[in-house]
């Protein structure tokens, strides 16, 4: 079965240090990888995609890799802080052609400690 | 303004009622989407749109139903609620399909629906 799977659903980690989310999917080709910002009582906002070909993607203090042997995708977050604080979501395009809607994983809830 | 205006933003009805959820955008994209997003089972598909012509159910769409009345509006119903049918519901748009896939989805702040 078709499955993407983020490795928890919380994580703690104090400030300063780097916080790693992983997502891993199986039975999926994904051409491309997106991860989302999720705040409570607000809507998922996207930060980051990183496409097949692309085994690192940087935007500030974050940093997103996609290994596609592994069927993985990693999210750090360096220098955390507590506006870190949130859940994230990563989804992946079912058939790598764009015309399939986006798939997500349950999310992981960050709690950065001050 | 916000880009995707989801309204009511909360809604407490009884079960059997009908409800309506409506989402506008001004973002000017051709998708559309409707999410549920339930504490552990994360955000789940009920139907989407790729352009006004275009309507095609997600994983969860028994019991729902939609209209795309324009490209700016893309409308959910519950046509007999049912106490289960609580939950957070998202609407979301993007744009066609890129050069080279799919592009970022936009969401909007969500309708937080009870039913009794």
């Amino acid at each position: 079965s078709q499955k993407i799977e983020q490795n928890s659903e919380a994580l703690n980690i104090q400030e300063g240090k780097t916080a790693t989310l992983t997502c891993n999917y199986t039975n999926y080709s994904p051409a491309y990888l997106q991860w989302y910002r999720q705040d409570p009582g607000r809507g998922p906002v996207f930060l980051l995609l990183i496409r097949e070909n692309e085994k690192e993607k940087r935007k500030e203090r974050l940093k997103v890799t996609f290994d596609t042997t592994l069927k993985q995708s990693l999210f750090h977050i360096t220098a955390s802080q507590p506006a870190d604080s949130a859940t994230y979501l990563c989804a992946l395009d079912r058939q790598g052609a764009g015309n399939t809607p986006l798939v997500f994983g349950k999310g992981t809830r960050l709690s950065v400690i001050a | 303004d916000a880009d995707v205006t989801q309204t009511p933003r909360n809604r407490i009805t009884k079960t059997g009622k009908r409800i309506m959820l409506e989402c506008s955008q001004t973002k000017g994209h051709d998708r559309m989407y409707w999410y549920r997003q339930d504490p552990g089972l994360g955000l789940r598909l009920i139907y989407y749109s790729f352009d006004v012509k275009d309507i095609n159910k997600g994983e969860i769409s028994d019991g729902y139903s939609v209209s795309r009345q324009a490209q700016a509006k893309f409308s959910l119903s519950l046509e007999s609620a049912i106490p289960n049918q609580t939950a957070l519901y998202f609407c979301a748009t993007g744009p066609g399909q890129g050069a080279r896939g799919n592009q970022p989805q936009h969401f909007g702040d969500g309708t937080r629906l009870s039913i009794l």
